[in-house]
């Protein structure tokens, strides 16, 4: 079965410091793979995603994941975080098994960015 | 300008009770969905409609009906609210990639 895993459920990280968001996948075939961030009461919004190409993808906000196929990760990483970054981060795989471009999400991860 | 928009923003309301949430997309999307975010924060997808037509329909209790009047809506109408049923819903819309979120409808069943 296609599968997403977030392993920790909550980062703590000092403002200006490196982040990283852990996640593993997965799935057959090759994988179709999403970042998105969700903040209090409002709904996800994109930050990256991985297709195809260059395995370390750039997004929004100063983001960026490392797609890594031995290891089936795609960790998400900021090299200076920001206390704005606190957040609820979700992972996502696209289902292989069907056509219908659905998504399977991680458990998310709490980001807490202490000034 | 809102990309996927939903209406209402909360919704409170008693069980056996029957309601409906509203789903709008103005980014012309040919596939819209409707997920549940349970209050461990887990995303779970309901259904999905391709240019109005079923394509995802997960393991819902059948009180839980999608109706999608053209590809820029999709409304979801649920029967006989139960206590369970408290969440927040959203709504997104793709094309052939990333899915784009609506803000959520908070629904409390009481």
């Amino acid at each position: 079965a296609q599968s997403v895993a977030q392993p920790e459920d909550q980062v703590n990280v000092a403002e200006g410091n490196p982040l990283t968001v852990k996640c593993t996948y997965s799935v057959s075939g090759n994988p179709y793979l999403f970042w998105y961030v969700q903040y209090p009461n409002r709904g996800l919004q994109f930050l990256l995603k991985y297709i195809t190409g260059d395995n370390l993808v750039k997004g929004s906000y100063g983001f960026e994941a490392e797609f890594n196929k031995s290891q089936t990760s795609f960790h998400l990483k900021k090299p200076s975080a920001l206390v704005s970054d606190s957040a609820l981060y979700f992972c996502a795989v696209r289902d292989t098994g069907s056509n219908t471009g659905k998504l399977i999400f991680g458990q998310g991860t709490t980001l807490q960015v202490k000034p | 300008d809102t990309a996927v928009s939903q209406t209402p923003k909360y919704l409170v309301t008693q069980m056996g009770n029957d309601k409906s949430i509203k789903c709008e997309q103005n980014l012309g999307h040919d596939t819209m969905y409707w997920y549940k975010q349970d209050s461990k924060k887990f995303l779970k997808i309901m259904f999905s409609y391709n240019n109005k037509e079923l394509i995802i329909n997960e393991t819902v209790p059948n009180r839980f009906s999608p109706k999608s009047p053209d590809k820029a809506h999709l409304n979801l109408h649920i029967n006989s609210l139960e206590l369970g049923d408290s969440a927040v819903y959203f709504c997104a819309s793709s094309q052939r990639g990333e899915q784009y979120f609506g803000p959520g409808t908070r629904l409390t069943v009481t």
